[in-house]
């Protein structure tokens, strides 16, 4: 099993929609939590921390659930600038090397 | 740009052949960490250094693959006798590291990273 999964997508919403994506990570001693966004064939970039209490930016909601070792992000009203591929991130603490799940693909469509 | 930056960022080869890559990482960024990756797949973790210490190799780091720091600036990645499997993105990371453990966070920002196909 993977140490962290996502949603395979991809997905492909009409602009405007609301598109939420799902993590699960089996590491129990994983301290810290990410979203991370990557366009294609660039390098990925911090989209945002998660943390325990639920964190907002935007358009853009995450929410971590340590007890069911799961992790959401939800996208409101959908960009077409918002296409790319998010990557759910956990690591065991600040410093230690981040682990990736596969990515979910997003398509946003005019 | 002050960001992280990777040379080459393209690298076509032949197999058997001897490939280094170059990371510059933030000024003043204390850990540097190297990751690979393939079509369709996160990228893996390959091995990190706290300054010029390396502290840690994955598995994924057969001894054809050698990476240093040596003075705890930028860093090198070398792979000998490539293989065709060694193709993929290796990523560049670099963050300022912190004194804290558990609880703590440590962004780590990523360079652009260097494709290389063996052939």
């Amino acid at each position: 099993r993977k140490e962290v999964e996502q949603d395979p997508g991809p997905f492909n919403v009409p602009e405007g929609a609301t598109v939420a994506f799902n993590c699960t990570y089996s590491n129990s001693a994983s301290q810290s939590f990410f979203w991370y966004r990557q366009d294609c064939r660039k390098e990925p970039k911090l989209l945002m921390s998660v943390y325990s209490s639920g964190n907002e930016d935007g358009r853009f909601t995450a929410q971590l659930n340590r007890a069911s070792q799961y992790i959401s992000l939800l996208i409101r009203d959908s960009k077409l600038s918002d296409s790319a591929t998010y990557l759910c991130v956990v690591n065991r603490w600040g410093n230690t090397p981040l682990v990736f799940g596969k990515g979910t693909r997003l398509s946003v469509i005019a | 740009d002050t960001g992280v930056s990777q040379d080459p960022r393209h690298k076509i080869t032949k197999r058997g052949q001897n490939v280094t890559f170059r990371c510059d990482p933030i000024s003043e960024h204390n850990r540097l960490y190297w990751y690979r990756q393939t079509l369709g797949q996160g990228p893996e973790f390959l091995t990190y250094f706290q300054n010029e210490a390396q502290l840690e190799k994955s598995r994924l780091l057969s001894d054809r693959f050698s990476a240093e720091r040596p003075k705890g600036s930028f860093s090198t990645l070398e792979i000998q006798r490539t293989e065709q499997g060694d193709s993929a993105m290796y990523l560049c990371a670099s963050s300022p590291g912190l004194a804290g453990g558990a609880g703590s966070t440590d962004t780590q920002y990523f360079g652009p990273g260097t494709r290389l196909t063996v052939l």
